[in-house]
């Protein structure tokens, strides 16, 4: 009954220093997302993707590359982290289009100094 | 691009008050979801709404998508200090596969 697992849960990088945030759903879900999160706001799209091999920017892409090899697998690649990237990131998954009900996991909380 | 507002940012009331959450934005949504996040978890849906118009209750939560499919709102009848955490509303928009979420509003019901 795993859902949405995301690694790491929490993670410090140097500035300049890349890393990749891993996210599986065991749902078969189509529709993977990625948001990051500031203290106290809403979610902000990074990337998403609608099936294996498809991507597509969201609001707040750069900075940022992903990747879907597999309908489970969706990571999210930093290159050259910035402290502005300093958030909590969270993968999610829905079956279908927007309007299907879309599934977290426990989110990484990332600090950049 | 698609934006969504939502007011008011923050709220504090007491047990038993009833509130009125909104989301705004100037673009047509497909459909419009509510969310609820806890301190240290992913948000949960609360609700989904498609038809201009239309209501749904889900035991003291009341939710409206306006007529234009254009903004929503979030009655809470009889708030407990279990309702609180942050609350989110999301959009899909017409053409895209996007979800948009909310700027959000974060309630503290005080017993």
């Amino acid at each position: 009954n795993a859902g949405v697992t995301q690694t790491p849960k929490f993670r410090i990088l140097k500035i300049g220093q890349s890393m990749t945030l891993q996210c599986t759903q065991d749902m078969n879900h189509n529709y993977m997302y990625w948001y990051r999160q500031d203290p106290g706001m809403g979610l902000k799209l990074i990337y998403y993707s609608v099936g294996a091999g498809i991507t597509d920017k969201g609001e707040v892409p750069n900075g940022y590359n992903v990747s879907r090899s597999t309908t489970e697998d969706f990571p999210l690649r930093l290159e050259l982290a910035a402290p502005s990237q300093t958030s909590v990131y969270f993968c999610a998954s829905s079956y279908g289009a927007p309007r299907t009900e879309a599934f977290f996991g426990q989110g990484t909380r990332l600090t950049v100094v | 691009t698609q934006l969504l507002e939502q007011s008011p940012q923050f709220l504090s009331i007491q047990e038993g008050e009833n509130l009125t959450v909104y989301c705004n934005s100037s673009s047509v949504f497909s459909s419009l979801q509510w969310y609820r996040q806890e301190p240290g978890e992913g948000p949960v849906l609360l609700v989904t709404v498609v038809t201009g118009g239309e209501v749904k209750k889900l035991k003291r939560l009341t939710f409206q998508f306006g007529d234009a499919r254009k903004d929503s709102s979030l009655h809470i009848t009889a708030a407990q200090p279990g309702d609180t955490g942050l609350y989110l509303c999301a959009g899909g928009g017409l053409n895209t596969d996007k979800l948009i979420f909310g700027t959000g509003t974060r309630l503290q019901v005080f017993p």
